[in-house]
């Protein structure tokens, strides 16, 4: 059974800072791998996407990598700012067992200002 | 573009009353999905559609949810009758194609459920 972790569950950092989000999960064998935003009170938006057979996506000041083999994905948030402050999910689709996109809990990023 | 359309956004009643939530989503997305958020988790997928069809329901609770998509475009999702464990935000998403095949998930911005 697929199981999606991410660590740290909750993170406050200073303005500027780069930062690191992880996520793993327990079966290698996925399609692909994305990255969600969700603000308070909001659904989720999609940062970006990583096929199975990519390495890495970048989109502006984010940039996601994925180590299949590992169980690994980190996201990497360049020069935080304040607006960056929301809760940060991984989600992974398996290619076995069905179609289900399975969801980590999150991180919850505040940037202070 | 218009978004996922979801209401009502916010929604109070009393266990074992009955609710509906419905979902409009992206004009063309063939498949849509129904999941559970409970404070502090990360969604879980209670069912998912490919056009009108059923491709997963396995975490749906049956004896008590039910979800229909009629004509292939918006859906409703019930739950009959409410426990209190169903308090959660209930978010629809679509995307044009299955998440396997690389399609971003849009998603609304969810109902929430308070169950009192």
């Amino acid at each position: 059974k697929q199981e999606v972790t991410q660590i740290p569950a909750a993170l406050s950092v200073p303005e500027g800072e780069n930062l690191v989000l992880n996520c793993s999960f327990t079966d290698s064998a996925i399609y692909n791998l994305q990255w969600f935003r969700q603000d308070p009170g909001k659904g989720l938006t999609s940062l970006l996407l990583i096929q199975s057979s990519q390495r890495e996506q970048t989109s502006g000041r984010l940039n996601a990598s994925l180590d299949k083999s590992s169980g690994r994905s980190t996201l990497y948030i360049a020069a935080s700012q304040p607006g960056d402050s929301a809760t940060y999910l991984c989600a992974v689709s398996p290619n076995t067992g069905g179609f289900k996109t399975i969801f980590g809990a999150g991180t919850r990023l505040f940037v202070k200002a | 573009e218009a978004g996922v359309a979801q209401s009502p956004r916010y929604k109070i009643i009393e266990k074992r009353q009955s609710v509906a939530f419905w979902c409009n989503p992206i004009s063309g997305h063939a498949t849509l999905y129904w999941y559970q958020q409970i404070l502090g988790q990360g969604p879980k997928l209670l069912i998912q559609f490919q056009n009108n069809g059923v491709v997963d329901d396995s975490q749906l609770p049956k004896d008590r949810f039910s979800a229909e998509r009629l004509k292939g475009v918006d859906s409703t999702l019930k739950i009959q009758p409410a426990k209190l464990e169903d308090s959660a935000v209930y978010l629809c998403a679509s995307s044009l194609g299955q998440s396997i095949s690389g399609n971003t998930i849009y998603f609304g911005e969810g109902s929430w459920l308070t169950v009192v």
